[in-house]
C-alpha cells in the first residue's frame, strides 16, 4: 500500500504565503488532488491534477510538484483558509488521502 | 449543481449490519465513478470504497474487504454502502462523493461496543 505524508500542522500570519507539501511515491507517478476541511463541514477540493483549480476557488490557491512531493501554495493566506488540508492520489484501483495538514493562520 | 445526500447512519452495537444510501442529482449518475470516504471522530479522511459507472467494477480498502459492499441503482440515482460485522473503528462520518470531487455533507455510524 502507498502512504502520502502530509506536515500535522502550518502556521502563518495573514497576507503570508503558506506551503503545504506531500510526499510520496505515490505522487511521484499519479496526479494529486488538495482538499480544504472547514470544521463541520464536508471536503471541498481546491487543486487537482497537481495544479488545476477549480472554478470558484481563489487564485492564491495554486498547486506544484517537486520530485516525489506535491505542494499546495496560497499565496496572500486570509483568515478565512484555516482549515485542514488533505492531499490525495490513487492508483491500483485504490484511493490514498495523506494524514492531513491544519492550517493555522493568525 | 451537484447534489448529494446520505441516509441510513446511526448508533449500532458491534457486530450489527447497517445500509447507507446516497441520493444524487444534479448530474448524470450513471456516467460516474462514486466512492465511499470516511473520517472518523478528530481523525483524517479514509477512502473506503469506489465503483465504477456500470456497477462492473468494485474496489475497497483493505480494512473493509468481506465485510463491506459498494453497490448502485442507476435507474434511481443512488449509492448504496453495505456494512456488515461492525467494528467499534468503523465509527466515523461516511461521505458519498462523485468520483473524488463532489462531496455530501456525511452520515454518521457510531459502532458502540
Amino acid at each position: 500500500s502507498y502512504d502520502l505524508t502530509q506536515p500535522s500542522s502550518v502556521s502563518v500570519s495573514p497576507g503570508q504565503t503558506a506551503k503545504i507539501t506531500c510526499s510520496g511515491d505515490l505522487v511521484a507517478k499519479k496526479y494529486a488532488r488538495w482538499f480544504q476541511q472547514k470544521p463541520g463541514q464536508a471536503p471541498v477540493l481546491v487543486i487537482y491534477k497537481d495544479s488545476e483549480r477549480p472554478s470558484g476557488i481563489p487564485e492564491r490557491f495554486s498547486g506544484s510538484t517537486s520530485g516525489a512531493a506535491v505542494i499546495l501554495t496560497i499565496t496572500g493566506a486570509q483568515v478565512e483558509d484555516e482549515a485542514d488540508y488533505y492531499c490525495y492520489s490513487a492508483a491500483d484501483n485504490q484511493g490514498v488521502f495523506g494524514g492531513g495538514t491544519k492550517l493555522t493562520v493568525l | 449543481e451537484v447534489q448529494l445526500v446520505e441516509y441510513g447512519g446511526g448508533l449500532v452495537q458491534t457486530g450489527a449490519s447497517l445500509r447507507l444510501s446516497c441520493v444524487a442529482s444534479g448530474f448524470t449518475f450513471s456516467s460516474y465513478w462514486m466512492t465511499w470516504v470516511r473520517q472518523a471522530p478528530g481523525k483524517g479522511l479514509e477512502w473506503v470504497a469506489n465503483i465504477k459507472e456500470d456497477g462492473s467494477e468494485k474496489y475497497y480498502v483493505d480494512s473493509v474487504k468481506g465485510r463491506f459492499t459498494i453497490s448502485r441503482d442507476n435507474a434511481k440515482n443512488s449509492l448504496f454502502l453495505q456494512l456488515n460485522s461492525l467494528r467499534v473503528e468503523d465509527t466515523a462520518v461516511y461521505y458519498c462523493v462523485r468520483v473524488v470531487d463532489d462531496w455530501g455533507q456525511g452520515t454518521l455510524v457510531t459502532v458502540s461496543s
